[in-house]
């Protein structure tokens, strides 16, 4: 079945720090890539995506490329904000099923002025 | 246009009671899916839902749990006698249907259950 794992453990960093969080994938078909955030006390919000190989998705600063070879959609930002402090989750899904969303555990991202 | 809602954001009930769920989709949305997060980890799907039709219920718990979605009114997720391992966020998304694509999903604000 498909599976998201996202690297273990909280992330902490200064203002204006680089960021990553590591994404990979199992899938069995070619399914389309996610990556949203969660703050503190809300919902789910659609950060990027990706949905074929190669695409890099890309949104408030943030980007993801679709690598198909090492079946990975890691995300990165160049300089982040305390406001970029929340949850991130990697998540796929594909038409095989039924467009439901398989998440990764999440990130938690403290982000220190 | 209004989001997804959910109601109520925070639901107490003590084991053995009933919870109900709630999740009015996006204005002209037409599928629902549900997802719990436990804590410390990621959401897990339950069930996909199309109006009065259950589409995709694997990720649903064989027992105690059902799921609607009725021609008219919100779609609505039941837990009976609840235990403390229902303890979770139940969030819902809309989406769009889905034309033999990908869709994106849209997610409410979740339900925060406490079962004590």
């Amino acid at each position: 079945g498909n599976s998201v794992t996202q690297m273990e453990g909280p992330v902490t960093l200064s203002e204006e720090a680089f960021l990553t969080i590591n994404c990979t994938y199992t899938a069995t078909g070619y399914p389309s890539l996610f990556w949203y955030v969660q703050y503190p006390g809300e919902g789910l919000q659609l950060l990027l995506k990706a949905t074929k190989a190669d695409d890099k998705g890309s949104n408030k600063g943030f980007e993801a490329t679709y690598r198909k070879e090492t079946t990975s959609f890691h995300l990165e930002k160049g300089s982040v904000q305390v406001s970029d402090s929340a949850v991130y989750f990697c998540a796929l899904s594909d038409r095989e099923g039924n467009n439901r969303l398989a998440f990764g555990k999440g990130n938690q991202v403290v982000v220190i002025p | 246009n209004a989001g997804v809602m959910q109601n109520p954001r925070h639901l107490v009930r003590r084991r053995g009671q009933e919870a109900r769920l709630r999740c009015s989709p996006m204005k002209g949305h037409s599928h629902v899916y549900w997802y719990r997060q436990l804590p410390e980890e990621g959401l897990k799907f339950m069930v996909y839902l199309q109006k009065e039709n259950i589409i995709d219920e694997s990720g649903m718990p064989k027992e105690r749990f059902s799921a609607e979605f009725p021609k008219e009114g919100p779609s609505i997720l039941r837990i009976q006698q609840v235990v403390r391992g229902d303890s979770a966020a139940y969030f819902c998304a809309s989406s769009p249907p889905l034309a033999g694509g990908i869709v994106e999903q849209y997610f409410g604000p979740g339900t925060r259950l406490t079962v004590t």
